[in-house]
């Protein structure tokens, strides 16, 4: 039973370029949470997607910043026309359950450097 | 909007010793989730705590909910190496369904 999947682990970005994130929930988990965190710091909500639904994108910037779960796939955090303060850790949590109330189970991450 | 805090930021123990991190928010919490992350890794789940008062217990870990449902602690006694790590608290904030976490304690053990 795999665990919450995401790749690419690192990825490196010039200035201007775009990045795509990948997470793959747990097999049967149709919520899922993406955060960002900085070095030393803590988790930062950023979005929260059912199947074919956006739920609450609130901890997400306007600009640049967009995310999906489509029917069948991944979900994908995309950010065009990186900055280097796009720099940071990238996690997605899935949940069998939404609305806080179930346990979110976190993959592995993906590093994202913008040169 | 909702803020969770989170007291020490960092704590330094000697192996052995005794350890607490509080939590607290600024609103009544439905539950309150811990999540501990080693270093270069990712938040691993811990415990969810959803009844006024509640207490529950993994091992040598003890986590508390308070009576008013907006603060919490995690104590872990007679640390261990293995103990090493920044631990969380997490809560679903009432204003969307966002989920907030709090800026975490790191722990270090030493030998």
């Amino acid at each position: 039973n795999a665990g919450v999947m995401q790749n690419p682990r690192h990825l490196v970005r010039r200035r201007g370029q775009e990045a795509r994130l990948r997470c793959s929930p747990m097999k049967g988990h149709s919520h899922v949470y993406w955060y960002r965190q900085l070095p030393e710091e803590g988790l930062k909500f950023m979005v929260y997607l059912q199947k074919e639904n956006i739920i609450d994108e609130s901890g997400m910037p306007k600009e640049r910043f967009s995310a999906e779960f489509p029917k069948e796939g991944p979900s994908i955090l995309r950010i065009q026309q990186v900055v280097r303060g796009d720099s940071a850790a990238y996690f997605c949590a899935s949940s069998p359950g939404g609305q806080g109330y179930n346990e979110q189970f976190f993959g592995p991450g993906t590093r994202l450097t913008v040169l | 909007g909702q803020q969770v805090m989170q007291i020490p930021q960092y704590q330094h123990v000697q192996e052995g010793e005794d350890f607490t991190t509080y939590c607290n928010s600024s609103t009544t919490l439905s539950n309150i989730q811990w999540y501990k992350q080693r270093p270069g890794g990712h938040p691993v789940f811990l415990i969810q705590l959803v009844k006024s008062g509640e207490v529950k217990k993994q091992k040598r870990l003890t986590f508390q909910f308070g009576e008013a449902k907006k603060n919490s602690s995690l104590h872990i006694t007679a640390t261990q190496t293995t103990d090493v790590g920044t631990y969380f608290c997490a809560g679903p904030s009432p204003f969307g369904q966002n989920f907030v976490f709090g800026p975490g304690t790191r722990l270090s053990v030493l030998p």
